[in-house]
């Protein structure tokens, strides 16, 4: 039982460029989220989906797209890299009943931005 | 808009202790409340789910409490271990967000 994968786990990448963080979930999970964690800052929410179709804005959205084309999949895309943007991001996923609601995490990608 | 607090920031305790971690948040309307261990450049370990209908969660030394009138939530942890230091977040889902504290780093002294 793979839970949540994320890929890639390091990534160093120049001021401008974009790339993808690519999230799959195999739990049939409805609900998929990213967050970001920095030091001191707790993890701060940056889009979630609550079904393939459907996305929406988290606390710091700037600077970020999503998609959720299944539901397995929910890729976060930077479209062009800034220093702020350097970052352990993790992915999430969980039922959205409460009795389902048990969140899951991918085990971080860590992103440098020179 | 949903705030989540966890104060102390940091908690420094012998081995064999008890201690408790405190977890605030400001609206009551919640799903579930949803306690984390994170350890030192690794991921999210989920330690127990507290549904909006229940009261306390407990597995092995952990004991979660749930407060919703008074927006609060204990996470007990019984005859600590070093074993236990890590970084304890809480995380509250309202809606089709879930919001994460700041964190408590626990360590426990041997």
């Amino acid at each position: 039982n793979a839970g949540v994968t994320q890929t890639p786990k390091f990534q160093v990448l120049k001021t401008g460029q974009s790339m993808t963080l690519q999230c799959a979930q195999d739990m049939n999970h409805e609900y998929m989220s990213w967050y970001r964690q920095d030091p001191g800052m707790g993890l701060r929410l940056i889009h979630y989906s609550v079904g393939a179709g459907i996305t929406d804005q988290g606390e710091v959205p700037n600077g970020y797209n999503v998609s959720r084309s299944t539901t397995e999949d929910f890729p976060l895309r930077l479209l062009s890299a800034a220093p702020s943007q350097t970052s352990v991001y993790f992915c999430a996923s969980g039922g959205l009943a409460s009795n389902t609601g048990e969140l899951f995490f991918g085990e971080g990608s860590r992103l440098t931005v020179l | 808009k949903q705030e989540v607090t966890q104060i102390p920031a940091a908690l420094s305790v012998p081995e064999g202790e008890n201690l408790v971690l405190n977890c605030s948040f400001t609206d009551s309307a919640i799903y579930n409340l949803q306690w984390f261990r994170q350890d030192p450049g690794k991921g999210l370990t989920s330690l127990l789910l507290i549904q909006s209908s229940q009261r306390e969660q407990t597995s092995g030394r952990l004991n979660a409490s749930l407060d919703k009138s008074s927006g609060r939530s204990t996470l007990y942890i019984a005859a600590s271990q070093p074993g236990d230091s890590a970084t304890y977040l809480c995380a509250v889902r309202s809606a089709s967000k879930i919001i994460f504290g700041s964190g408590t780093r626990l360590s426990i002294r041997p």
